[in-house]
């Protein structure tokens, strides 16, 4: 099991370009969550997906996007990259049967230059 | 907005010592969880309270929970140096998508 698997791992960006950052899980988990950890910050929810088909959104969802691909997949988008998106972003995964428990992938650490 | 603030936001221990962090938060909670990060590195569950719950051991974590209060601790016995991380409390306020919000903190220093 690979757990929660991210990518890239690192990636810079000039302000404007886009991007898509790619979620995996192979839990079988329902529910999927984007978030982004700033320094001296929590984490916080960008968006998120309760089952296959449908997507909310978060504490912080403005300048993202996301797609639930499919159970497996969950990807976030950032369509016009600026400056204060400059930050790590997490995916995780959860189970409601685990009441909540999420598991989380080793980060994409983004820079916008 | 965050929900949870740990305190304190920084602590320095030697190995063998306990460490305790609290967690306050502000509105209702279904549960909450205590997760480690390690520097650079992803979060990992450490253990879940339910609010019908009071005290959870697990291993050398003890976690207590007072609704009253709107408070938890998470207290680490005979800590390692490998004990040096993040810690982070998270509340969910129920609900079928298990919604998380984060406090910002404890950074935890295990000295050899």
């Amino acid at each position: 099991n690979a757990g929660v698997t991210q990518t890239p791992k690192f990636q810079v960006l000039k302000t404007g370009q886009s991007m898509t950052l790619q979620c995996a899980q192979d839990m079988n988990h329902n529910s999927m969550y984007w978030y982004r950890q700033d320094p001296g910050m929590g984490l916080r929810l960008i968006y998120y997906s309760a089952s296959e088909g449908t997507t909310d959104k978060g504490e912080v969802p403005n300048g993202y996007n996301v797609s639930r691909l499919n159970k497996r997949e969950f990807s976030l988008r950032l369509e016009s990259a600026a400056p204060s998106q400059t930050s790590v972003y997490f995916c995780a995964s959860g189970l409601a049967a685990a009441m909540g428990t999420q598991y989380f992938g080793p980060g994409t650490r983004l820079t916008v230059l | 907005s965050q929900q949870g603030e740990e305190d304190p936001q920084a602590l320095s221990i030697q190995e063998g010592e306990n460490a305790t962090m609290n967690c306050s938060y502000k509105t209702s909670i279904n549960n909450l969880q205590w997760y480690r990060q390690n520097s650079g590195r992803g979060l990992v569950h450490l253990i879940l309270i339910r609010s019908n719950e009071r005290e959870k051991h697990s291993g050398r974590l003890r976690v207590t929970l007072d609704t009253s209060k709107k408070s938890s601790s998470l207290l680490i016995t005979a800590s390692r140096a490998a004990d040096t991380a993040s810690y982070f409390c998270a509340t969910d306020s129920g609900g079928s998508n298990y919604k998380l919000t984060f406090g910002k903190g404890t950074l935890l220093t295990v000295n050899p």
